[in-house]
């Protein structure tokens, strides 16, 4: 299948710094890439979907400014985390999807603690 | 508002067959997935339904019924390394994916 690389896989930062989370698809062109944030024992919570060259879609209550993301070409996305805080403290994960939509491709997850 | 129902918890015993149960209502239908996911881990696909019926894959299979917007993954030969969560998510008509809460598979000796 399609593989989705995802890095880092963990990052331990200090509140109020900025962290960078990319996403790249290895062997298709993701037309379409969303992030995702987990926390411990839930499910994943959609937070934005972006397409390439256009300005992401954030979900209700997820914010933008806080929340960075651009998808700059049909393999990467990156995620920004800005001015951190350990609430932020997260198991963020991207996936990407094919031209036909058909099945999301997960990356391997970036475990953010905030200290 | 869209909403996908599955069991939080569900035990079985080694060796055994397990069926996890996935009802969903959302705004169009474009495709059901299951995923398991090992704590701390991503998901990794498992299945995807769009047509109803059975789709069966080695020790797992999955089913779909449109009509009652339900569907179920079943695991046979149940090995411990089974235990994860198993994810039932739908594309809606948006082909935005829809997430269940996920099934937490215990597997006892």
């Amino acid at each position: 299948g399609a593989v989705v690389s995802q890095h880092p896989s963990w990052v331990i930062c200090k509140s109020g710094t900025s962290v960078k989370i990319e996403c790249r698809s290895l062997d298709f062109q993701a037309t379409t890439m969303f992030w995702y944030r987990q926390f411990p024992k839930q499910s994943l919570m959609l937070m934005a979907t972006s397409n390439e060259g256009s300005k992401a879609t954030y979900e209700q209550g997820v914010e933008k400014d806080k929340f960075l993301i651009n998808h700059a070409s049909l393999t990467l996305s990156t995620l920004t985390v800005t001015s951190a805080h350990p609430e932020d403290s997260s198991f963020y994960i991207c996936s990407a999807t094919t031209g036909d939509r058909h099945q999301a491709f997960f990356g391997q997850g970036t475990r953010l603690t905030v200290v | 508002g869209q909403n996908i129902d599955q069991p939080t918890e569900m035990t079985a015993t080694e060796g055994a067959i397990v069926q996890i149960n996935c009802t969903y209502q959302t705004s169009g239908f474009n495709g059901l997935f299951w995923y398991q996911q090992h704590a701390g881990e991503a998901p990794t696909f498992l299945s995807y339904n769009v047509l109803d019926g059975l789709e069966e894959k080695g020790r797992f299979s999955s089913f779909l019924s449109r009509s009652k917007g339900y569907s179920y993954l079943l695991l046979k030969e149940l090995q411990m390394k089974d235990s994860a969560s198993y994810l039932c998510a739908v594309t809606d008509s948006n082909y935005q994916l829809i997430w269940g809460a996920g099934t937490k598979l215990i597997i006892k000796p």
